[in-house]
């Protein structure tokens, strides 16, 4: 069974740098892009962006400018940078896993409330 | 502010069917990209519950259908049950703005 966990801090402060981690198991991260996905409370979803198991990676035109998404050197994590963060970036961040088609998340973390306040 | 328009909220009695739409336009759905729609229960993670427009995956029931035509798309429940309360979200790619996955407003359903 696919599981994915996120961590990292639940707080940061504003112009300072969101950096979470999505731990993989169950299933291997080739062949399959990974995504994160957030929520802002009371509201809907938004896609930030993916990465390729190989490294590529592609980003929400909206938020190109402050995201970063690697894949780790042990091949079972990857990470999501947001710099310059505000309160607007408070969400519930998601990492998930692309089915083989590119068009469908399958599986999804539990997700991690990340407040940015001073 | 989301390309893909659901209504906020819709209810019915357990039972009862109940239809959610998600409208589009032609860089999106009307285009042809496919529609998925994720269920979130009350504090959970979105949950894959449409693929492709119409398919289900294993485990979902199929009280649950999904259908498209033109620029929209719709998710009926059929037999709704006291389970089925939870906020549900369609979800495709627009080519205008070139992001990969764009997700719909969101609609709630409530089961009187």
């Amino acid at each position: 069974q696919v599981q994915l966990q996120e961590s990292g801090p639940g707080l940061v402060k504003p112009s300072e740098t969101l950096s979470l981690t999505c731990s993989v198991s169950g299933a291997s991260i080739s062949g399959h892009y990974w995504s994160w996905i957030r929520q802002p409370p009371g509201k809907g979803l938004e896609w930030i962006g993916y990465v390729y198991y190989t490294g590529g990676t592609d980003y929400n035109p909206s938020l190109k400018s402050r995201v970063s998404i690697s894949v780790g050197t042990s091949k079972i994590q990857y990470s999501l940078r947001l710099s310059s963060v505000t309160a607007a970036d408070t969400a519930v961040y998601y990492c998930a896993r692309v089915d083989r088609s590119g068009w469908v998340h399958d599986y999804w973390g539990q997700g991690i409330l990340v407040t940015v306040s001073s | 502010q989301s390309v893909l328009t659901q209504p906020p909220s819709v209810s019915g009695a357990p039972g009862q069917r109940v239809t959610i739409s998600c409208t589009g336009s032609s860089s999106n759905i009307g285009a042809g990209y496919d529609v998925q729609w994720y269920q979130q229960l009350p504090g959970t993670a979105p949950k894959l519950l449409i693929y492709g427009n119409i398919n289900r995956p294993s485990g979902v029931p199929d009280r649950f259908s999904g259908s498209k035509s033109g620029t929209s798309a719709s998710l009926a429940i059929t037999g709704l049950q006291a389970e089925d309360e939870a906020d549900y979200y369609c979800q495709s790619y627009d080519i205008s703005l070139t992001v990969f996955y764009v997700f719909g407003t969101g609609t709630k359903v409530t089961v009187l």
